[in-house]
């Protein structure tokens, strides 16, 4: 298995540019997961899909960052406009989650890391 | 509310010498414990799980983990440091049963452990 297929890994864009990570998850995983990682807060949740619906997006920071996942194979996550302070690492990951048992691994991508200046 | 705490920001041992990162949990549900190990400028790997059974489990790379649901912990533990195994270790919780919704299935990690073995 390809696991968790993440682009671009790296990205450097000026503020107010339009950035858009790309995510193809595992083969027959039903979850998605979108993390950001920095130094100060750690890993942080921004949104989880589940059978391509959105089921929590309370992490998203603001209305500048959108996600979307039109197919079980595909998901953006889109920062419009970007600033500064989104510089980060945005990692995709995803799981099967069946029956509500949430004794499946989640794995996680290589991760897209974002440069904003 | 679920979260995991990872009392020491870091670890520093000398090769050879058995390790132990910390983890303990606090969640409303039945507790699914999962470890992951992260190298620099890598994403996250599966390290191993509790799900059920056995409270000692195995995984990669040599290490394991004691699930104690009386202390609600789940160290990691290698009896044997490598210096390779120098990375950032996170803990991390799912939950299942009482807690359901948007909860369900989504991961709260720790904020990590840094791992160094000196050589």
């Amino acid at each position: 298995d390809a696991g968790v297929i993440q682009s671009p890994r790296h990205e450097v864009t000026e503020m107010g540019q339009e950035v858009t990570l790309r995510c193809k998850p595992i083969s027959g995983h039903n979850s998605l997961f979108w993390y950001r990682q920095t130094m100060m807060r750690g890993l942080e949740l921004l949104i989880y899909f589940n059978n391509n619906v959105p089921i929590d997006d309370s992490g998203m920071p603001e209305d500048r960052f959108s996600a979307k996942m039109p197919n079980a194979s595909f998901s953006t996550l889109k920062i419009q406009p970007s600033e500064p302070r989104d510089s980060a690492v945005y990692f995709c990951a995803s799981s099967l989650l069946l029956g509500g048992n949430p004794g499946n691994t989640i794995y996680f991508g290589e991760g897209s890391w974002l440069t904003v200046v | 509310a679920q979260s995991v705490a990872q009392p020491e920001d870091q670890v520093n041992v000398a090769e050879g010498n058995p390790l132990t990162v910390k983890c303990t949990y606090s969640v409303s549900g039945n507790p699914y414990l999962f470890w992951y190990v992260q190298y620099p400028n890598r994403g996250l790997q599966f390290l191993l799980k509790y799900i059920t059974g056995d409270n000692l489990v195995k995984g990669s790379y040599g290490f394991e983990a004691e699930f104690n649901k009386s202390q609600t912990s789940f160290h990691l533990k290698k009896p044997s440091a490598l210096v390779s195994d120098s990375a950032l270790y996170f803990c991390a919780v799912r939950v299942s049963g009482a807690d359901r919704g948007s909860t369900l299935g989504r991961l709260y990690f720790g904020r990590g452990t840094q791992l160094t073995v000196w050589p």
